[in-house]
């Protein structure tokens, strides 16, 4: 059963708009949620991550927005640039550390 | 250092044939992970060593997958009789902590 969903399959935004991708999980026991980016014919790589004694991280032109309550978390880009074009994966850990990913967005910035 | 480096990049197979996915982790790092990535699943753990040693084999699909570290720089994840549902993205990451996973390119499996 997944415990981290990203419903959004993918996504298509205009370069220099903002991307938001959302992620939400079930388990109550996560506390440290990361997002990696992956290109294709390549492995994920790691984008920003955010704790869960926070509410917001900032990395340039990513932020990561963690609500707890709703088990939700949000990645924002701003400006979106076309190489920001991939696949995001959402994921999250408890102290068992493993990491457990959501399926992925697709993201696709046009010119 | 190189990364986590994995071999084959690519695997076509018969469907009952024997598959062997390799994995060197970056050196010095504990944790390694095997994951696989399938459109209907996404990325799921498969299992994971900390010191060469099996912490979590519990998403290992059936018995006819197994995974082994016999040392620090080498992890296989064997494949026996693979089948066509098998067909996915295997991916291997190694990790000090938690921000630190690093992933392979993975290994492309087709099962025909």
């Amino acid at each position: 059963d997944q415990q981290v969903k990203q419903n959004s399959p993918s996504l298509s935004v205009q370069e220099g708009r903002i991307s938001i991708l959302n992620c939400d999980y079930t388990n109550s026991m996560f506390d440290y949620f990361l997002w990696y980016k992956k290109y294709p014919a390549e492995g994920p790589t790691f984008l920003i991550s955010i704790s869960s004694i926070k509410d917001k991280n900032e990395d340039g032109r990513f932020t990561v927005f963690l609500n707890k309550s709703a088990k939700h978390l949000s990645l924002h880009i701003v400006p979106s640039q076309p190489g920001d074009s991939a696949v995001y994966f959402c994921a999250a850990a408890d102290s068992g550390y493993a990491l457990n990913f959501g399926k992925g967005t697709s993201l696709l910035v046009t010119p | 250092d190189a990364g986590v480096i994995q071999s084959p990049r690519h695997e076509v197979t018969e469907m009952g044939q024997e598959v062997t996915l390799r994995c060197k982790p970056i050196s010095g790092h504990d944790y390694l992970f095997w994951y696989r990535q399938t459109m209907m699943r996404g990325l799921e753990l498969l299992i994971y060593f900390n010191n060469n040693v099996p912490i979590d084999d519990s998403g290992m699909p059936e018995d006819r997958f197994s995974a082994k570290m016999p040392n620090a720089s080498f992890s296989t994840l064997k494949i026996q009789p693979s089948e066509p549902r098998d067909s996915a993205v295997y991916f291997c990451a190694s990790s000090l902590d938690l921000s630190g996973y690093t992933f392979g390119s993975g290994t492309r499996l087709t099962v025909v």
